[in-house]
């Protein structure tokens, strides 16, 4: 199974701040198409996960531009360049490279 | 507007059986891919199996595997998740969710990812 490893586990943040959050592959999720085979998604509190990321670095629709992805090799990086309030949640990247699909263990976003 | 609407948890013993269904409308049921997730209390999110448009499985997560059997019914707008020799460890809310898209004419090739979810059920495993 491909496992992927997210940190920090906990991540207190300032609004106005930015924050980053990385996800380590333990192999490669390069699609045939070119493209990552990674995810990330938000689960605010009491509520279902909602796609932020695809694609590793394609914004979802009605996701706000201050959240974006990027990739390097097997390491994938989500960063939001302003936290909000509304920011709250824990944050998952996700693998679809191959089943099984894979999260990381998933970062909480609190603010300060 | 897609709605996912997932039903039939319930508390069970260990060793019963539940069948969840997963309601769809707003899109074009039988040209998705579906995936049902699941998190066990105050943990984190778990892959449990995908199927295709034509109700072939994609694969089935070990912890799972001989015991969920998952389906479809396309002119229903429907996803099942047959449960048996349930477990403490099944616990948690159990997702639906909309996966690729694959029409007779067209086919999404790229990686999977997934835009909407259901709300989720509650299953409970417990003597």
């Amino acid at each position: 199974d491909i496992v992927v490893t997210q940190s920090p586990l906990s991540l207190p943040v300032t609004p106005g701040e930015p924050a980053s959050i990385s996800c380590r592959s333990s192999q490669s999720l390069l699609y045939s198409n070119g493209y990552n085979s990674v995810s990330w998604y938000l689960q605010k509190p009491g509520q279902s996960p909602q796609l932020l990321i695809y694609l590793a670095s394609h914004r979802a629709s009605g996701v706000p531009d201050r959240f974006s992805g990027s990739d390097s090799g097997t390491d994938f990086t989500l960063k939001i360049s302003r936290v909000e309030a509304e920011d709250v949640g824990v944050y998952y990247c996700m693998q679809t490279l191959q089943t099984p699909y894979t999260f990381g263990q998933g970062t909480r976003l609190e603010i300060k | 507007q897609v709605h996912l609407e997932e039903s039939g948890g319930v508390l069970v013993k260990p060793g019963g059986s539940l069948r969840l269904s997963c309601a769809a409308s707003g899109f074009p049921f039988g040209e998705h891919y579906m995936t049902w997730f699941r998190q066990a209390p105050g943990k984190g999110l778990e892959w449990v199996a995908s199927i295709d448009t034509r109700g072939r499985i994609l694969d089935y997560a070990d912890a799972v595997k001989g015991r969920f059997t998952l389906s479809r019914d396309n002119a229903e707008n429907s996803l099942f998740l047959q449960m048996n020799s349930l477990r403490a460890e099944d616990t948690g809310i159990y997702y639906c969710a909309r996966g690729r898209y694959c029409g007779t004419v067209t086919c999404y090739t790229g990686a999977e990812y997934f835009q909407h979810w259901g709300r989720g059920t509650l299953v409970a495993v417990s003597s």
